[in-house]
């Protein structure tokens, strides 16, 4: 089944302990990215990667790492999360970035406390 | 710069009715537009999508959504509403000039009624 799979679905952490959700995908696509979203503020994308070793900041990186080692892999790095970073992540990803469609993952839902 | 809106925070219906979940958008060039729906503690899954062609574009589910270039809007419609419809929608719209960013509207709850 094509799939973009997220782990954990759920994350409780303390301030400044470093933590990383992953993301794989299944269908050979080039492009991904991160989405937290935000009651009343939608999706705001904080990284892409055009493709492996290829990433570049989205509308809201402060606070955030990524890395593209690999094409199916895009891990999403806080070093140092904070409250203001409690929110749900989405991953996704597509064959390209202009009109293909995303394909998400389902979701985490990171608490920081 | 690229914008989307959907001014409606919750739209409600009667099952069996017609419904219309609104979105406007701003792009400096030629508008991609996208319609994705989001059900309880699940990703967003792509309904519809415009990029030229046909301004009415069919998509899944039975939703269909019609683009109109004079009103900047992609409203997304469905002829008989389900309970199953129920969900939360997004609007987004990249321009075709300009980052490879989508903007995505804050989404409209969609809750039919039995």
């Amino acid at each position: 089944e094509a799939q973009v799979t997220q782990n954990p679905r759920y994350l409780i952490t303390v301030t400044g302990k470093k933590l990383t959700v992953t993301c794989s995908q299944n269908m050979n696509h080039e492009y991904m990215s991160w989405y937290r979203q935000d009651p009343g503020l939608g999706l705001r994308q904080i990284y892409y990667s055009m493709n492996v070793e290829v990433t570049d900041k989205g509308d809201v990186p402060e606070g955030y790492k990524v890395s593209r080692k690999e094409k199916r892999n895009f891990p999403l790095i806080l070093e140092s999360p904070s409250p203001n970073q409690t929110s749900l992540y989405f991953c996704a990803s597509s064959p390209g970035p202009y009109n293909s469609p995303l394909h998400f993952g389902n979701g985490t839902r990171l608490t920081v406390t | 710069a690229q914008s989307v809106a959907q001014p409606e925070d919750q739209v409600n219906v009667a099952e069996g009715n017609p419904l219309t979940v609104k979105c406007t958008y701003s792009v400096s060039g030629n508008p991609y537009l996208f319609w994705y729906v989001q059900y309880p503690n699940r990703g967003l899954q792509f309904l519809l999508k415009y990029i030229t062609g046909d301004n009415l574009v069919k998509g899944s589910y039975g939703f269909e959504a019609e683009f109109n270039k004079s009103q900047t809007s992609f409203h997304l419609k469905k002829p008989s509403a389900l309970v199953s419809d129920s969900a939360l929608y997004f609007c987004a719209v990249r321009d075709d000039g300009g980052s490879y960013i989508p903007t995505f509207g804050r989404g409209t709850s969609l809750i039919v009624h039995p």
